[in-house]
């Protein structure tokens, strides 16, 4: 079946403008996160979904970040004001959310934004 | 709050050669430990796991064995081959659904 997809896959834009980023998880996926790469460095947490509510957004680095996920599936991560700072490569990964030990996160081929 | 130590790379090595990558980790109670591998070009794929202590997680020729008493869980593979060239995340997962902490990532080029 498919993956997750996220689009767009690269995006340019100027700093101080808004962006938003969409993530299309698993079908049947409750659990969905978002995380940040910059260069060089591992993925870090933003903010992680179940189903339509956000169960831990501790990652967000400021309040110009935000995520939706208005109907438990599609989520949408939205940026104001941006800064050269958040350019990175945004990656969303969802699971099937199961309580229990373990559940495999599965990862979309990211969102490369650049803010000039 | 919960961190992973990787081997910096980059990390060059001839074709055959032995691969280990070093990963330790800080965490509360009993996580699961994951390799996860990113190929040029392509999204984050799980290569292998281990969820309690003594867990040997394989794939692909790669191994990892979750040592709680060294806190460890290097990645081995006795023979490297070009197509193994890629970036290695080591990271761990405290229970069922939370967020992935993610080592720094070792970079690795197997050379013919």
């Amino acid at each position: 079946g498919a993956g997750v997809s996220q689009t767009p896959s690269n995006k340019v834009t100027e700093k101080g403008k808004y962006v938003e980023l969409r993530c299309d998880p698993i079908s049947g996926h409750t659990a969905l996160y978002w995380y940040r790469q910059s260069l060089g460095q591992g993925p870090e947490f933003l903010i992680y979904f179940q189903g339509t509510g956000a169960a831990d957004d501790s990652g967000l680095p400021n309040d110009r970040f935000f995520a939706v996920r208005p109907e438990g599936s599609v989520s949408t991560l939205k940026i104001q004001r941006t800064e050269r700072g958040d350019s990175a490569v945004y990656l969303c990964a969802s699971s099937p959310g199961r309580l229990g030990r373990y559940n495999e996160q599965f990862f979309g081929p990211g969102t490369r934004l650049t803010v000039l | 709050g919960d961190s992973v130590t990787q081997m910096e790379g980059p990390v060059t090595l001839s074709e055959e050669a032995f691969l280990t990558i070093n990963c330790t980790y800080t965490a509360t109670g009993y996580p699961s430990l994951f390799w996860y591998v990113q190929y040029p070009g392509e999204g984050l794929q799980l290569l292998l796991k281990a969820t309690k202590a003594d867990d040997k997680g394989s794939n692909k020729g790669f191994e990892a064995t979750y040592r709680k008493e060294t806190t460890s869980f290097h990645l081995e593979k006795g023979s490297v081959q070009v197509s193994d060239s890629a970036v290695y995340f080591c990271a761990l997962g405290n229970s069922g659904n939370t967020p992935l902490v993610f080592g720094k990532g070792t970079r690795l080029s197997v050379i013919a």
